[in-house]
């Protein structure tokens, strides 16, 4: 059974940035796109980017380009999401997700809480 | 971008009823559409993909159909369980994947 366990919960000041973990298991890690997927409270779903592991090229959202970095080391199975110039606004959920060979999502992180306040 | 419309915002339904759930697509995206469940403090569930087809483990009475701009999610009878917030996906044109912003499905 595939799992996908997020590193916990960040409070980061405004400016700062945040870097979350995504550890993979259970499945084969390589060839499955991981996305990033984030939810502001009382919010909807926001897709942020993705990367195939194997070929480690990311593709990200034009909203966060140039303030997210999407990156997976493949020796430990491990995806990361790494976001700058941090806003009260990007105050959110952070969710890790498996891509199915269609292009949504099968397996889901817990999820992350970053809160970003001064 | 394709922007996903979904209606209704909220639907009230008592247990054992029909529930149906729209979405809409800003252009035609075949049948390349997702449907996710989340309930609070979880994280979202796949329901349903390529529009019409239920993901291991959904029972039956989640059916999907549509095709192009028009797609409906329905739930045959409801259970208590069944009450959450359902969200579309689109992935025919990427970056960015978009969702719709949810329909909240509440006793």
């Amino acid at each position: 059974q595939v799992q996908l366990v997020q590193s916990g919960a960040e409070v980061k000041k405004p400016g700062s940035s945040v870097k979350v973990s995504c550890k993979a298991s259970g499945g084969t890690f390589s060839t499955y796109a991981i996305s990033w997927v984030r939810q502001a409270p009382g919010q909807g779903l926001e897709w942020m980017g993705g990367i195939i592991p194997m070929f480690g090229t990311a593709n990200y959202a034009q909203k966060f380009q140039g303030r997210v970095t999407i990156t997976a080391d493949e020796s430990t199975n491990t995806a990361y999401m790494e976001l700058s110039s941090l806003r009260s606004v990007d105050t959110a959920v952070y969710y890790c997700a498996r891509m199915s060979g269609g292009g949504n999502w099968d397996y889901w992180g817990q999820g992350t809480l970053v809160t970003v306040s001064s | 971008e394709i922007v996903m419309t979904q209606s209704p915002a909220t639907l009230s339904v008592s247990p054992g009823e029909r529930a149906t759930l729209s979405c809409r697509a800003s252009q035609s995206i075949s049948n390349t559409l997702a449907w996710y469940q989340q309930k609070p403090g979880q994280a979202p569930r796949l329901l349903i993909y390529g529009a019409s087809t239920r993901a291991t483990g959904i029972p039956a009475r989640f059916s999907g159909s549509g095709s192009g701009t028009e797609f409906t999610l329905t739930i045959s009878s409801l259970q208590s369980e069944d009450f959450a917030v359902y969200y579309c996906q689109q992935y025919n044109k990427w970056p960015p994947y978009t969702f719709g912003q949810g329909t909240k499905l509440e006793i």
